[in-house]
């Protein structure tokens, strides 16, 4: 079965830092696609970033609203990944849910998130 | 940028009765189409992609069309748990990104 469980959230001031994590098991992480998807208060999904397995590059990709301020990084060998916040702003406040492409495991990306942690929430504010 | 532009925001169907809901994109995503189910206090959960292949688990009452720019996800004989918010989302090759609709409510009638 498929987990992934988030952690790290919590209350930050504007401009300061958090580190999410996300621990993976059930399939194979190091072969896997993973993305952070986040969603502000009463609103709708917003795709964060993505870093590709390494086998396929490891390439991170970023929203516009985000580049420059999160990093996306993974640590295989303890099947976990990880989301650098930095120059925290009041509209990062959200659940943040990390999400995998099941099909990316095996070579063959759907280019969708078929699975999703359960979320950890982000509150940036004074 | 693609824009994904979901109708209508709301849409209130009897229990039974089938839905329709639309997804329209700015410019042509081929087939890189999903939805997603996302109940209250929940996570999104994956339905279609591909744009027309049901998700593990999924059952056959959902059912995803369309490709290029206009999409649609319908839902045959509506049961309780199926009122929920519905997203599509599309996957961009470059810049790679995926972009979410804003999403539809479907609700009791």
């Amino acid at each position: 079965e498929v987990q992934l469980v988030e952690s790290g959230g919590g209350l930050v001031k504007p401009g300061g830092s958090l580190r999410l994590s996300c621990a993976a098991s059930g399939f194979i992480f190091r072969k896997a696609w993973m993305s952070w998807v986040r969603q502000a208060p009463g609103k709708g999904l917003e795709w964060v970033g993505r870093i590709k397995s390494k086998t396929d590059g490891g390439t991170k990709d970023y929203a516009a609203p985000v580049k420059g301020r999160f990093t996306i990084s993974r640590d295989d060998s303890k099947n976990t990944l990880y989301l650098e916040m930095n120059s925290l702003k009041t509209e990062d406040t959200a659940v943040y849910y990390c999400s995998t492409d099941e099909g990316s495991s095996w070579g063959s990306p759907r280019l969708a998130l078929d699975y999703w942690g359960q979320g950890t929430l982000v509150t940036v504010s004074s | 940028e693609i824009v994904m532009t979901q109708s209508p925001a709301t849409l209130s169907v009897s229990p039974g009765e089938r839905a329709t809901l639309s997804c329209r994109a700015s410019q042509s995503v081929s087939s890189t189409l999903a939805w997603y189910q996302q109940k209250p206090g929940q996570a999104p959960r994956l339905l279609i992609y591909g744009a027309s292949t049901r998700a593990t688990g999924i059952p056959a009452r959902f059912s995803g069309s369309g490709s290029g720019t206009e999409f649609t996800l319908t839902i045959t004989s509506l049961q309780s748990e199926d009122f929920a918010v519905y997203y599509c989302q599309q996957y961009n090759n470059w810049p790679p990104m995926y972009t979410f609709g804003q999403g539809t409510k479907l609700e009791i009638k």
